[in-house]
């Protein structure tokens, strides 16, 4: 099956750095994606790793090993408007295309 | 360019009704997926299309179709609605099948009673 666990709730202060872990497990791995989910909005894509590495863009950067089926969001300079849930998302090939997303962490960030 | 458009924004239906919800993907996009997001949780693959075919099945019962037409809209169809059913139905459109990079659409909430 596909399973990917993030952790429920992250705290931090703004202009601090927090990095919200994600792990998974899937047959078919494709690719490791990240979005952003403010209360009552749409998720919105922030970064994708396909290979091994960091990527950056910005104030997000995300990383991905393979071999470890782990990866990880960091959020640098934190700002109010980061407050949000964010969400980890395989790409399956297995069956098809599929996007399973995890279940969310969501940040809160404080003055 | 407008992005990806849903409707309705909010739907309420009883039980065992039908409902169908409409996504219209950005322009150039040609591959639609639906998600079900219940609050709290992160969004369920339902499907995926490309170029008018299914190309991705999430574990939902066979009361949930799906289709894409030649101009790349979607549509979802729920039957037999049950109150578990209610929830958030997002689209998201895409380049390709393959694309990693998904829009989402604001969302129908639907409500069962």
């Amino acid at each position: 099956g596909q399973s990917l666990e993030q952790p429920s709730e992250v705290t931090a202060v703004e202009g601090a750095i927090v990095q919200i872990n994600c792990t998974y497990q899937t047959s078919g791995f494709y690719g490791l994606s990240w979005y952003q989910q403010h209360d009552g909005g749409a998720p919105t894509f922030l970064s994708y790793n396909g290979l091994d590495g960091l990527e950056e863009t910005g104030r997000f950067s995300s990383f991905l090993s393979r071999s470890d089926s782990y990866g990880y969001l960091l959020l640098q300079e934190l700002q109010m408007k980061d407050s949000a849930s964010y969400f980890c998302a395989v790409r399956d090939l297995t069956g098809g295309f599929k996007t399973i997303f995890g279940a969310g962490t969501r940040l809160f960030v404080k003055a | 360019d407008a992005g990806v458009t849903q409707s309705p924004t909010h739907l309420i239906k009883t039980r065992g009704q039908q409902v169908t919800l409409r996504c219209s993907p950005i322009s150039g996009h040609k591959s639609v997926s639906w998600y079900q997001q219940v609050l709290g949780q992160g969004p369920q693959f339902i499907f995926q299309y490309y170029e008018k075919e299914e190309r991705g099945r999430g574990n939902f019962p066979d009361r949930f179709s799906a289709r894409q037409f030649p101009n790349y809209s979607s549509e979802l169809n729920v039957n037999a609605l049950l109150l578990g059913d209610s929830a958030l139905y997002l689209c998201a459109s895409s380049l390709g099948a393959d694309s990693y990079e998904q829009y989402f659409g604001p969302g129908t909430r639907l409500t069962v009673t």
